[in-house]
């Protein structure tokens, strides 16, 4: 089964400049979920999306926007792009919540490989 | 508050001995998973094991085990058999149940290199 793909792996913008990244799940997956990963702040919760709706959000200003498709497939943008938005941008899939802790499967989320963002 | 706290930002570890990356978390929700996953420097977070708060059981995969001890509140990931290819980051992350958030909370990580 392939994994969670991510696309593009690496950008680069400029202030100001707005930025579409695109998750396609594991198949057969229906949650989605964006994380931010910077050295100073770690592993941050962006959102996630469950048959097309926003199920939950962190706390990020709303110039991060998602949003998922029919065939769960996802985009997240970040508009007016800031030095600070530069980010290792991860996207996580896992089978949705009906599955919640329970053995066997603790509706893990699988990761995809990223997309960097660098904004000059 | 800080919820996930990993405390050894580095690690050093002979290959084939086995290495214990420590995590300790805090949460008041009765039912929680915990998770650890690998980031080698390609960037990828591969998931390696689960622990459920009321699993009687400490989980095992592979080379990897959990040495889950819920009253102090720790879910330190032991490797046995160190390898070259475990150099990378490890994340310890909590979910909890009933807070109806999903998200995953990461600790800072540890940074484990093997050496041959």
């Amino acid at each position: 089964k392939a994994g969670v793909t991510q696309t593009p792996r690496y950008l680069i913008k400029t202030r100001g400049q707005q930025v579409t990244l695109s998750c396609s799940p594991i198949s057969g997956h229906r949650s989605v979920s964006w994380y931010q990963q910077t050295p100073g702040q770690g592993l941050q919760f962006l959102f996630e999306y469950f048959s097309e709706t926003q199920r939950n959000k962190g706390n990020f200003p709303g110039r991060f926007s998602g949003r998922q498709f029919s065939n769960s497939r996802s985009e997240m943008n970040v508009s007016t792009l800031e030095l600070g938005d530069s980010a290792l941008y991860l996207c996580a899939s896992s089978l949705g919540p009906e599955l919640m802790l329970t053995r066997p499967d603790p509706d893990t989320q699988y990761f995809g490989p990223g997309t960097r963002l660098t904004v000059l | 508050a800080q919820k996930i706290t990993q405390t050894q930002p580095g690690m050093f570890v002979q290959e084939k001995e086995a290495v214990t990356l420590d995590c300790t978390y805090d949460t008041s929700d009765p039912s929680y998973g915990l998770f650890w996953y690998k980031q080698p420097s390609s960037g990828e977070m591969i998931f390696l094991i689960y622990q459920g708060s009321y699993d009687q059981q400490n989980a095992t995969e592979g080379r990897y085990s959990l040495n889950f001890q819920k009253a102090r509140k720790s879910a330190n990931l032991v490797i046995s058999a160190s390898q070259l290819g475990d150099s990378a980051m490890y994340f310890c992350a909590m979910r909890e149940a009933y807070t109806g958030r999903r998200a995953l909370t990461f600790g800072s990580g540890t940074r484990l290199q093997v050496q041959p």
